[in-house]
């Protein structure tokens, strides 16, 4: 059963330093999400992203981050200077297109921020 | 934000029972519904879903229902295996985005 893929796995990084995060969706989906969870916190909409472009996004998502399909496969997720409370688990979804609803999640990358 | 909730952080139900997990909502917008099942260190396991336009969807051991005018639906598993422990969440469509609102979760521990 296709589904969708995310490294590394776990991530630690310094304060201030640049991470980027990576996904691959479900092969022909059109529909690409990020959302995270800070520990004992709901999971949280960043950015959604189709043709090439954010479509929508949250007050979270800031300067700080980006997203990018820089090949047919890949979609990442770059935060610039990291930030102590961007450690969280980051989820990446992907959606087949506007008639199916159902968004499929990765196993998340964990992101701790020292 | 508070426009997805899930009241009860715990569940705890014998194996071969019922098990009822609830998700209240405000937003009236909201038309699509779907449930997730999540296990520690993994992402968010896709369950069953339903639509604004109908009150019950029916998918092997489990089912929801949607009570539009309460703005409340309901996961049913029955009967609970000890397989079916873990964090179950509610998530809601908003029509004008595409982002998922997701509630806090619920814990379900079936015992055997």
């Amino acid at each position: 059963e296709p589904e969708v893929t995310q490294t590394p796995s776990h991530q630690v990084t310094q304060m201030g330093q640049e991470v980027i995060l990576r996904c691959v969706p479900i092969s022909n989906h059109l529909y690409f999400y990020w959302y995270r969870q800070i520990l004992g916190q709901k999971v949280e909409f960043l950015v959604s992203f189709y043709n090439n472009e954010i479509s929508e996004k949250s007050e979270i998502f800031d300067d700080q981050f980006s997203v990018e399909r820089p090949d047919g496969s890949n979609f990442t997720l770059k935060i610039r200077s990291t930030k102590l409370e961007d450690s969280a688990m980051y989820f990446c979804a992907s959606r087949g297109d506007r008639y199916q609803e159902t968004q499929y999640f990765g196993p998340g990358t964990r992101l701790l921020v020292l | 934000d508070q426009q997805v909730k899930q009241n009860s952080p715990s569940l705890s139900v014998q194996e071969g029972r019922i098990s009822i997990l609830n998700c209240d909502y405000t937003n009236s917008m909201f038309d699509y519904f779907l449930w997730y099942k999540k296990y520690p260190a993994e992402g968010p396991t896709f369950l069953i879903s339903i639509s604004s336009i109908k009150d019950k969807n029916e998918d092997g051991r489990f089912t929801v229902f949607l009570n539009k005018s309460a703005k409340h639906l309901s996961l049913h598993i029955v009967p609970s295996q000890p397989g079916d422990s873990a964090v179950y969440f509610c998530a809601a469509y908003d029509p004008s985005g595409s982002r998922l609102t997701f509630g806090e979760g619920t814990q379900l521990t079936v015992n055997p």
